[in-house]
């Protein structure tokens, strides 16, 4: 199994420019998360979904983030317009069941800087 | 604001040596708490996790200990090596699916 793969693995970009980062979950697994990690606020989930219906989105932090998942093996997060405080590492994730205490896959993360 | 606080920030131990990670919660509905791994460059990886049903969970050479009257969770690395190094995260589930992770702690092994 390759794990869960995420593209591209380093992003710089201007601000305002329109950044997507790309998520591939684990085959079979139903529940796919978007987490953001900095060293001010550690990591922090952004939106979840399972089976492929956004579930909860209460951590996006503006109307400049959306994610979709248009399919069991696809997600994406994007980011519009970009600001230099959006410079994080961005993880995506996936689990197979959606009950308590299922393993959480992580991918190897975008590393997304805005100048 | 974190739920689940954890401590040292980071922590640097000889090659042989016991590290010791410490988190504190205060929601007792937690009732699954996981330790993840992070090399630097790599995304976290599920090390050990426990529920509160049980005081200790011991994998290999990592052991946690519950307390949950105290609403404190540790993990110990016994006999510490260089691959060790890393950064470990303790977490705690929210509800079904949403974890709070601590603020992690940068473990250095010296050989």
């Amino acid at each position: 199994d390759a794990g869960v793969i995420q593209s591209p693995r380093h992003e710089v970009t201007e601000m305002g420019q329109e950044v997507t980062l790309r998520c591939k979950p684990i085959s079979g697994h139903n529940s796919l998360f978007w987490y953001r990690q900095t060293m001010m606020r550690g990591l922090e989930l952004l939106i979840y979904f399972n089976n492929n219906v956004p579930i909860d989105d209460s951590g996006m932090p503006e109307d400049r983030f959306s994610a979709k998942m248009p399919n069991a093996s696809f997600s994406t997060l994007k980011i519009q317009p970009s600001e230099p405080r959006d410079s994080a590492v961005y993880f995506c994730a996936s689990r197979r069941t959606s009950g308590k205490g299922g393993e959480q896959f992580f991918g190897p993360g975008t590393r997304l800087t805005v100048l | 604001q974190q739920q689940v606080k954890q401590s040292p920030q980071s922590l640097i131990v000889q090659k042989g040596g016991i590290s010791i990670i410490n988190c504190a919660y205060e929601n007792t509905a937690f009732d699954y708490f996981p330790w993840y791994q992070q090399f630097p460059g790599k995304g976290p990886a599920l090390l050990i996790a426990i529920r509160p049903d049980v005081s200790e969970k011991k994998e290999g050479r990592f052991t946690i200990s519950f307390n949950k009257s105290a609403k404190q969770f540790s993990l110990h690395i016994m006999d510490s090596q260089p691959g060790d190094s890393a950064t470990y995260f303790c977490a705690a589930n929210t509800n079904d699916y949403k974890l709070s992770f601590g603020a992690g702690t940068t473990v250095t092994v010296r050989a």
